[in-house]
């Protein structure tokens, strides 16, 4: 049973434009939901998180949406760069519960 | 060190060996979490320490996998009689202790093959 559904399994995008990557959960219980950026040979690195108790949260260009009653919530990426081209995890886990539960990865191309 | 190091970067080993996998934490960082990532994949949590002890194991696939870290700081995965499922990208991570999963830093893994 996979606990965080990731979609799209990749997207491309042309520079300047808004990439949009999609999250579902089952467990409600979850109350922290991370995204991770990861490049070739890299380990992920925390880009942007969120509790449930907000609907919307914003760094720079990276914004989350969270849509608690639908156990939903996605990253949007504004002005999206080559720089942003990455893999990008969608993640969730329980409060004191270290055990961070990752969605299967959207491979992000942005074209130039 | 600056960031969290794992050594070695690459393993290739024969089906049925064993191997051991080092990861060196952040200094300071209590709590210590081992993931393995197959290709194509999201991180799939195996197991983390609190200090010395392991809080959590519910993610190692079976009793071929071991992981210690007997004092506090750095931490081996041992990985006996390996198969050619075992081949992923083993990443370990660590933070200043439980509960500041915001401050969870990740290594660049060791990529395991096994032939």
């Amino acid at each position: 049973q996979q606990q965080v559904k990731q979609s799209p399994q990749s997207l491309i995008v042309q520079k300047g434009g808004i990439s949009i990557i999609n999250c579902a959960y089952e467990n409600t219980a979850f109350d922290y939901f991370p995204w991770y950026q990861q490049f070739p040979g890299k380990g992920p690195a925390l880009l942007i998180a969120i509790r449930p108790d907000v609907s919307e949260k914003k760094e720079g260009r990276f914004t989350i949406s969270f849509n608690k009653s639908a156990k939903q919530f996605s990253l949007h990426i504004m002005d999206s760069q080559p720089g942003d081209s990455a893999t990008y995890f969608c993640a969730a886990s329980n409060y004191g519960d270290d055990k961070i539960i990752f969605g299967k990865g959207t491979r992000l191309h942005i074209l130039p | 060190g600056a960031g969290v190091s794992q050594t070695p970067s690459n393993k290739v080993t024969e089906k049925g060996k064993y191997v051991e996998l080092r990861c060196d934490p952040i200094s300071g960082h209590t709590a210590l979490y081992w993931y393995r990532q197959s290709l194509g994949q999201g991180p799939e949590f195996l197991i983390y320490f609190q200090g010395t002890g392991a809080a959590d194991d519910s993610g190692l696939p079976n009793d071929r996998f071991f992981a210690v870290r007997p004092e506090g700081s750095v931490s081996t995965l041992k990985i006996q009689r390996t198969e050619r499922g075992d081949s992923a990208v083993y990443l370990c991570a660590s933070s200043p202790g439980i509960g500041e999963g915001e401050k969870l830093f990740f290594g660049s893994g060791t990529q395991l093959s096994v032939l």
